[in-house]
This record gives structure tokens, C-alpha cells and sequence, in this order.
């Protein structure tokens, strides 16, 4: 069974900081693996997708990497801002579309 | 705008009833899903439906039933049978993972809280 482990659990940091957060999961036969943002008592954003192909994707201040053979994928959060307070999950998708997600990463950022 | 509209926000379920969260999705998706999130915890997969008439078992699914009349509705009923309902509800939607880029888009969830 797939197993999706995220680390740290929780991350503080001071603004203009850059952000590292790691996902790493057990089975590499993977679709395609996704990085999420959850506001507090709120739905997800998709933040990047990674197709099974690919070894990174980045959009403005974000990169996401993904190593499948080795099972990781890292977030990179370039020049932190206090509105990129929030819990980051990544998920990791099999060829029926089911996603099998991490506990998530709580990020604070501090002015 | 297209989207996804999950109701009600909040419910709450008295011991022994049935109650029903609505999701309904205007992106044209096939697939559409049901997850449960406890506090400080990852996602967990109920129920699953890649095509109209035809659902699946996630990883927790007793205690609920589902439909899928329509493609553009999934709604979840939370049976008496569930013994811990308490939790935030997230209904997604996507196009089959055959196409290139199915992101996964959600709702904006629904707290239910047995009282």
C-alpha cells in the first residue's frame, strides 16, 4: 500500500526566507504527484502538478522537484512571505485517479 | 465561475441520524471524489466515482453510501452506522488520469459535528 510521509510536521521561518519541504513516498508506480495549499478550515489549491515524466515544475516562487525512483519530491517556497502561512500537502496519484496524501506541512512565516 | 460548491458549511448530526452533504461540480469532470481530514491529519479516500452511475470504495467508506445520478452531483450520506462522524468533509473533482494534467480541484469542505 502506498505510503506518503511529509517532513517537517511544522515549519516556522522568518520572512524572505526560502522555504524547503519534503514529501516522500513508498511505491514509485505513480501517475503523477501534486503539491497542495489548505488554509485553516478551507478546501485545497493545487499548487503544481509533476507528471510521472517530469523532474520539476515551477511557477512564480515555487519549484517542485520529483525523484520517482527514489521516492521524493522536495517544494521549494523562494523569498517566504507571511501569506504563504498555511499547511502544505503533497499527494501522489495511481493510474485510477485516486490520490493517496500526506499529513501535511504547517508553514508559519513570521514578519 | 466553474467550480466546485459543497453545502451546508457546517452540520450538525444528532446520535442515530442519517445526514447528507451536497457536491456539486460545473467543471464538466468525470471523475469526482469524497475525503475526510481529521485535525492534523492527511486526507483519507470514502468513495469514488470515475463515470456516472458507477462509484467505488475508498479506504474508509463504511458507515456511507453514496450516488451518482448525475455528473455534475456526488452527494455523501453520513449513515448512523458511521461511529465517529465528527470531521471536515472534502468533495474534488478531475478529468480521467489519461489526460495530461488532471489537477484535482476542490470544494471548500463541510465541518460536520455530532452533537
Amino acid at each position: 500500500k502506498q505510503e506518503v510521509t511529509q517532513i517537517p510536521a511544522a515549519l516556522s521561518v522568518p520572512e524572505g526566507e526560502n522555504l524547503v519541504l519534503n514529501c516522500s513516498f513508498t511505491d514509485s508506480a505513480i501517475y503523477n504527484l501534486q503539491w497542495f495549499r489548505q488554509d485553516p478550515g478551507k478546501g485545497l489549491t493545487s499548487l503544481l502538478l509533476i507528471q510521472s515524466s517530469q523532474r520539476e515544475q515551477t511557477s512564480g516562487r515555487l519549484n517542485a522537484s520529483l525523484d520517482k525512483s527514489s521516492g521524493r519530491s522536495t517544494l521549494y517556497i523562494a523569498a517566504s512571505q507571511p501569506g504563504d502561512s498555511a499547511t502544505y500537502l503533497c499527494a501522489v496519484t495511481d493510474s485510477w485517479g485516486k490520490l493517496q496524501f500526506g499529513a501535511g506541512t504547517q508553514v508559519v512565516v513570521t514578519p | 465561475d466553474g467550480g466546485i460548491t459543497q453545502s451546508p458549511k457546517y452540520l450538525f448530526r444528532k446520535e442515530g441520524q442519517n445526514v447528507t452533504l451536497s457536491c456539486e461540480q460545473n467543471l464538466n469532470h468525470d471523475a469526482m471524489y469524497w475525503y475526510r481530514q481529521d485535525p492534523g491529519q492527511g486526507l483519507r479516500l470514502i468513495y469514488y466515482s470515475q463515470i456516472v452511475n458507477d462509484f467505488q470504495k475508498g479506504d474508509i467508506a463504511e458507515g456511507y453510501s453514496v450516488s451518482r445520478e448525475k455528473k455534475e452531483s456526488f452527494p455523501l450520506t453520513v449513515t448512523s452506522a458511521q461511529k465517529n462522524p465528527t470531521a471536515f468533509y472534502l468533495c474534488a473533482s478531475s478529468r480521467p488520469p489519461t489526460v495530461d494534467g488532471n489537477t484535482i480541484y476542490f470544494g471548500e469542505g463541510s465541518w460536520l459535528t455530532v452533537v
